[in-house]
């Protein structure tokens, strides 16, 4: 069973502590990404990472961290330094041939 | 700074109308523009794409018009199933997809019997 799984679904953590939000793809892409969904805002992009050990931040990158330490992973911490980290995270793999992202189903994330 | 503009922010046709969502861009670096299509609590999936080489395209229900010197485009949505309600993003990005996407801020679209 092929594509990108997101793990949790659901999370909750207090104010405060770090969090890590996982991605994995058996698809065997090149690129992930991962972008931060609040309602009424679309998507925007945190981190991507076109190869193994290079990523680049993305637009709303000041508090998140990332790795990509493997092909198929591409972790995500929410830090402290994140003031509103309350959200829905997706995680989303391209391959270098297409241009099509494949989106995985995302991490609803809550600071309580 | 936003460069994709998507309207409406929600819209609500009868079963068998049109669906029109219409979305404006800035950067005319942009040559990739595809439609994505999410259910709630669901990642968004691929609807379809176009690059501005045609004006046209069409898929099934769906269509994508682009006009190249008014930096726009729209989605169609013809003959509109209530299985058709979700949020549609639009979302565009240079480099023939390469580079990052950015998206539009979507559209609730409700389809009523």
């Amino acid at each position: 069973d092929g594509g990108i799984t997101q793990s949790p679904k659901y999370l909750f953590r207090k104010e405060g502590q770090n969090v890590t939000l996982s991605c994995e793809q058996n698809l065997n892409h090149d690129a992930m990404y991962w972008y931060r969904q609040d309602p009424g805002q679309g998507l925007r992009l945190i981190y991507y990472s076109q190869i193994v050990n290079d990523f680049q931040k993305g637009d709303i990158a000041e508090g998140y961290s990332v790795s990509r330490e493997k092909k198929e992973s591409f972790p995500l911490t929410v830090t402290s330094a994140q003031k509103n980290p309350t959200a829905f995270y997706l995680c989303a793999s391209r391959t270098g041939s297409t241009d099509t992202q494949y989106f995985g189903p995302g991490t609803r994330l809550t600071v309580l | 700074q936003q460069q994709v503009k998507q309207s409406p922010q929600s819209l609500i046709v009868q079963k068998g109308g049109i669906s029109i969502i219409n979305c404006a861009y800035e950067n005319t670096a942009f040559d990739y523009f595809p439609w994505y299509q999410q259910f709630p609590g669901k990642g968004p999936a691929l609807l379809i794409a176009i690059r501005p080489d045609v004006s046209e395209k069409k898929e099934g229900r769906f269509t994508i018009s682009f006009n190249k010197s008014a930096k726009q485009f729209s989605l169609h949505i013809m003959d509109s199933q209530p299985g058709d309600s979700a949020t549609y993003f639009c979302a565009a990005s240079s480099n023939f997809g390469n580079e990052k996407l950015t998206f539009g801020t979507g559209t609730r679209l409700t389809i009523i019997p």
